[in-house]
C-alpha cells in the first residue's frame, strides 16, 4: 500500500539557515509527488510538483527513486516560509495520499 | 472566481446531532474531494467523486455520506456526529486528468472548523 512518511513534526531554523523537509514514500508504481504548504489561517495549496522540476520560492525538491524520497529544500530560509507543509504521493487515478505534515518556524 | 468555497466556516455539535457541509466549486472542475486534518495526523481523504452524481470511499468514511448532485457541489453528511468527527474538514477540487494521465492540482477550501461535544 502507498505511504508517506514525514518523520519531523516540527523543524525549527533561524533566518537564513538552510532548510530540509523530509519526506519518504512507499509505492509499487512510478510515483509522482507533490509538496503543499499552509501558511498560518489559510488554505492548503500547491507549491511544487516533482515532474516540473520548477523552484517555487526558493524551494526546490528532487524525486531520488533510490532512496524513495522527495525532500523539500530551500539554501536560505525566509521569516515568511513559516508554515505546515505536507508532502503528498498520488495514490490513485485522482487521489492523493498526504503525510503528516512538518511545521517549518523560521526565528529571525 | 470564488475558486472553492465551504459552508459554514465553524460548528459545534452535541453527540448524536446531524449536519451536512456544503463545499462549492466554480472552476467546473470534475473531481471533489473531503479530507478531515487532525493534529499529527495530516490530512485523510474521507470521500471523493469523480463526477456529477458518483461517489466512492476513501481512506476514513465510517460515520459519513456524501452526494454530488450538482456538478459544482459536493456535500458532507454526518448522521449521527460523535466526539472522534471533531477535526477541520477541507474540501478541494481537480480537473480530470488528460488522456495521458497527467498530474492535476488540487484546489482546497478554506476548512471547516467542527466540534464535536
Amino acid at each position: 500500500a502507498q505511504r508517506v512518511t514525514q518523520p519531523e513534526k516540527l523543524l525549527s531554523v533561524f533566518k537564513g539557515a538552510p532548510v530540509e523537509l523530509k519526506c519518504n514514500y512507499s509505492y509499487s508504481g512510478s510515483p509522482e509527488l507533490f509538496w503543499y504548504v499552509q501558511y498560518s489561517r489559510q488554505r492548503l495549496q500547491l507549491l511544487l510538483r516533482h515532474i516540473s522540476r520548477e523552484s517555487i520560492k526558493g524551494f526546490t525538491a528532487d524525486l531520488n527513486k533510490g532512496e524513495t524520497s522527495f525532500h523539500l529544500k530551500k539554501p536560505f530560509a525566509q521569516e515568511e516560509d513559516s508554515a505546515m507543509y505536507y508532502c503528498a504521493l498520488r495514490s490513485g487515478y485522482s487521489t492523493l495520499t498526504f503525510g503528516k505534515g512538518t511545521m517549518l518556524l523560521v526565528s529571525p | 472566481n470564488a475558486g472553492v468555497t465551504q459552508t459554514p466556516k465553524f460548528r459545534v455539535l452535541k453527540t448524536g446531532q446531524s449536519m451536512t457541509l456544503l463545499c462549492a466549486q466554480d472552476m467546473n472542475h470534475e473531481y471533489m474531494y473531503w479530507y478531515r486534518q487532525d493534529p499529527g495526523m495530516g490530512l485523510r481523504l474521507i470521500h471523493y467523486s469523480v463526477g456529477e452524481g458518483t461517489t466512492a470511499k476513501g481512506e476514513v468514511p465510517d460515520g459519513y455520506n456524501v452526494s454530488r448532485l450538482k456538478k459544482q457541489n459536493f456535500l458532507l453528511g454526518l448522521e449521527s456526529a460523535a466526539p472522534s468527527q471533531t477535526s477541520v474538514y477541507f474540501c478541494a477540487s481537480s480537473s480530470s486528468p488528460g488522456l495521458a494521465g497527467e498530474v492535476v492540482t488540487q484546489y482546497f477550501g478554506p476548512g471547516t472548523r467542527l466540534t464535536v461535544l
